[in-house]
C-alpha cells in the first residue's frame, strides 16, 4: 500500500477554531484529495489537488480550504469550525488523474466539533 | 441523489458461510467499478477493480461480478472468516475523471 499518514488521527476542537489537518504521502503521486466520511453517505470529495500549487473544489468544498506546497504535503483548514464539520476526514492519493492507477487511502482524521 | 446504491444495509453472517453484496449505480457512462474493505477506525482498501468490459474478477475468497447493461455489482464472499468483519464499498469512475461516486457501504459482521 501507498505511505499516506495523516495527523493528527483525533481532534476535539470548539465552533468557531481554525483547525488543519495534514496529510503526508512518499509515493510521489501527482494527485491528492480529502474526502470525508459520515454515517448513512459515501464517501463526499471536499477538495483535491492535480499538482504543487494546483487545487480544485469537490462536492462539499464550502467552509474549507486546501493547499498543497510540497508533493507529498496535502494541507485541509477548517477557517472557522462548525459542528456540522464534525467527521471522519481521509486523504487519498492516485498516480493518475483518472485513478485506474489506484486511489489509495490514509488512516483517517476523527475531528469532532463542540 | 448518490448514483451508487448499495443492498442491504448491513448483514450478519456465521463463519464459514457464503454471503452476496449488490450494488446498483447509475453513472453513465462509467470507466471502472471497484470494491473497497473498510475496517472500523482505518481507511478504505481496494479489493478488485473492474473496467466495464470484465465480468467478473476475483481476490482470494472475493469475487465481485459486474453487469453493465443492467448496472449491477455483487461482491461474493466465499467461506467468511471472522476477519471479513468490516465495510464494503462499491465505487464507480467516470471515464478519464477524477470524479468517483461512493455507495454508503455494507456493513458486514461475522460471528462464531
Amino acid at each position: 500500500d501507498a505511505g499516506i499518514t495523516q495527523s493528527p488521527r483525533h481532534k476535539v476542537t470548539e465552533t468557531g477554531t481554525p483547525v488543519t489537518l495534514r496529510c503526508h504521502q512518499t509515493e510521489n503521486h501527482r494527485y491528492m484529495y480529502w474526502y470525508r466520511q459520515d454515517p448513512g453517505h459515501g464517501l463526499r470529495l471536499i477538495h483535491y489537488s492535480y499538482g504543487v500549487k494546483d487545487t480544485d473544489k469537490g462536492e462539499v468544498s464550502d467552509g474549507y480550504s486546501v493547499s498543497r506546497s510540497k508533493t507529498e504535503d496535502f494541507l485541509l483548514t477548517l477557517e472557522s469550525a462548525t459542528s456540522s464539520q464534525t467527521s471522519v476526514y481521509f486523504c487519498a492519493s492516485s498516480p493518475g488523474q483518472d485513478t485506474q492507477g489506484g486511489l489509495f487511502f490514509g488512516e483517517g482524521s476523527r475531528l469532532t466539533v463542540l | 441523489k448518490n448514483q451508487v446504491e448499495q443492498s442491504p444495509q448491513s448483514l450478519i453472517i456465521l463463519e464459514g458461510k457464503n454471503c452476496t453484496l449488490q450494488c446498483n449505480y447509475t453513472v453513465s457512462p462509467f470507466s471502472n467499478l471497484r470494491w473497497y474493505k473498510q475496517d472500523t477506525g482505518r481507511g478504505p482498501v481496494s479489493l478488485t477493480i473492474m473496467t466495464f468490459s470484465e465480468n467478473t474478477k476475483s481476490n482470494g475468497r472475493y469475487t465481485a461480478t459486474l453487469d453493465a447493461d443492467t448496472k449491477q455489482s455483487s461482491l461474493h464472499i466465499t467461506a467468511s472468516q471472522l476477519s471479513d468483519s468490516a465495510s464494503y464499498i462499491c465505487v464507480v469512475s467516470e471515464p478519464n475523471d477524477y470524479k468517483l461516486s461512493f455507495g454508503a457501504g455494507t456493513t458486514v459482521t461475522v460471528r462464531a
